[in-house]
């Protein structure tokens, strides 16, 4: 069964602690982002990547850190100095191949700073 | 700079018809989605418009103007299920999508 997983659900971190949110994905997909979601916001583009070892800030990466060492994985990493951490983050992947770049989501990982 | 503009919230009948609204305005244009999200959840994939005029989907169509930077998302004989979030999302020139808030659709019997 194909598809993205994240994990944890929730997470709770003190501030000034890093937190490394996991994402994988089985769909062999080359593109995979990490967005935040906002009550009230639309979807916010954190990083992305298009390819293994490559990978680009997003409209809000301060603060965030990321890798592509695997076309499977992509651990976003939240440091302590992103100033406003408490959100829902939510991991896509999506494939060039074809028409339509549907991108295809993880269940996401709430995160509470406190 | 962009900009993607839906309605907050709306309510509409269990049983009837509700259209959602989505303007835009983008550097570029390659598609327009629509996403369906339950609270907590991921969004879900429900729409892909490129050429105008209108998609049907079962209970869900999608219609696109490209010249009007507009965009609608129909549902039909709605479903108490149907309650969620609808995220209209559009792919500009980079080929990264750009999302507008979502409407929070509430569905009454």
């Amino acid at each position: 069964d194909g598809g993205i997983t994240q994990s944890p659900k929730y997470l709770f971190r003190k501030e000034g602690q890093n937190v490394t949110l996991s994402c994988e994905q089985n769909l062999n997909h080359d593109a995979m982002y990490w967005y935040r979601q906002d009550p009230g916001q639309g979807l916010r583009l954190i990083y992305y990547s298009q390819i293994v070892n490559d990978f680009q800030k997003g409209d809000i990466a301060e603060g965030y850190s990321v890798s592509r060492e695997k076309k499977e994985s992509f651990p976003l990493t939240v440091t302590s100095a992103q100033k406003n951490p408490t959100a829902f983050y939510l991991c896509a992947s999506s494939t060039s191949e074809g028409d339509v770049y549907e991108q295809y989501f993880g269940p996401g990982t709430r995160l509470t700073v406190t | 700079g962009q900009n993607i503009d839906q309605p907050t919230e709306m309510t509409a009948t269990e049983g009837a018809i509700v259209q959602i609204n989505c303007t835009y305005q983008t550097s570029g244009f390659n598609g327009l989605f629509w996403y369906q999200q339950h609270a907590g959840e991921a969004p879900t994939f429900l729409s892909y418009n490129v050429l105008d005029g209108l998609e049907e989907k079962g209970r869900f169509s999608s219609f696109l103007s490209r010249s009007k930077g507009y965009s609608y998302l129909l549902l039909k004989e709605l479903q108490m299920k149907d309650s969620a979030s609808y995220l209209c999302a559009v792919m500009d020139s980079n080929y990264q999508l750009i999302w507008g808030a979502g409407t929070k659709l509430i569905i009454k019997p």
